[in-house]
């Protein structure tokens, strides 16, 4: 079945250092892809999305390229600040619209120290 | 516009009583989903509402939930006879589940409840 699978946190990293947070998936056809955030005490946002191979998303810095041919779809970000702070959740879905098909990685926590 | 709301936002239950929990999803959003989120653990799917379709239950862990979607809008997540193990931070999402950004779900801000 559809799965993601992302990097164990937490990641803890100084500020303005260069983040990556990996995420692989399991889909037939063509999922989309997301990446959402949850800062402390918030439930979660969209960060951004891709919906087909080779597309970038991009959103506050972070970017993320859906790779069809190593199956990923990796959080990076060139230089992190202390409010980027929070849990990273990569997700893929495709077009099934009875039933769920929204799959969500186990989450990746960042600290980012001053 | 308004996005989704959930109440309350912080619920305290003793042990053994039944605690109902509220979403409001965005106008028009026809997909609704619960989720659960244990303490420092990642999202556990619970049901799923699409349009007058049957809901997807398959998420759900005991008999003793259960969920219900009136007039394709609000939903109301139940727990009878709740247990310790249920605390947790419930999560409610609505899409539109169209062409466009139909794939996106947008989240409420959570329910916390704790059961003493």
């Amino acid at each position: 079945g559809d799965s993601v699978t992302q990097m164990e946190g937490p990641v803890t990293l100084s500020e303005e250092a260069f983040l990556t947070i990996n995420c692989t998936y399991t889909a037939t056809g063509y999922p989309s892809l997301f990446w959402y955030v949850q800062y402390p005490g918030e439930g979660l946002q969209l960060l951004l999305k891709a919906t087909k191979a080779d597309d970038k998303g991009s959103n506050k810095g972070f970017e993320a390229t859906y790779r069809k041919e190593t199956t990923s779809f990796h959080l990076e970000k060139g230089s992190v600040q202390v409010s980027d702070s929070a849990v990273y959740f990569c997700a893929l879905t495709r077009p099934l619209y009875n039933f769920n098909n929204f799959y969500f990685g186990s989450g990746t926590k960042l600290n980012v120290k001053p | 516009g308004a996005g989704v709301s959930q109440s309350p936002s912080n619920k305290v239950t003793e042990k053994g009583k039944d605690v109902e929990l509220r979403c409001d999803p965005i106008s028009g959003h026809t997909a609704l989903y619960w989720y659960r989120q244990s303490l420092g653990q990642g999202l556990e799917f619970l049901i799923y509402f699409q349009g007058n379709s049957a809901p997807d239950k398959s998420g759900l862990p005991s008999d003793r939930f259960s969920a219900e979607r009136t007039g394709g809008s609000v939903s109301t997540l139940t727990i009878q006879r709740t247990q310790q193990e249920d605390s947790a931070v419930y999560l409610c999402a609505s899409s539109t589940r169209t062409s466009g950004d139909g794939d996106t779900q947008y989240f409420g801000p959570g329910t916390r409840l704790t059961v003493l």
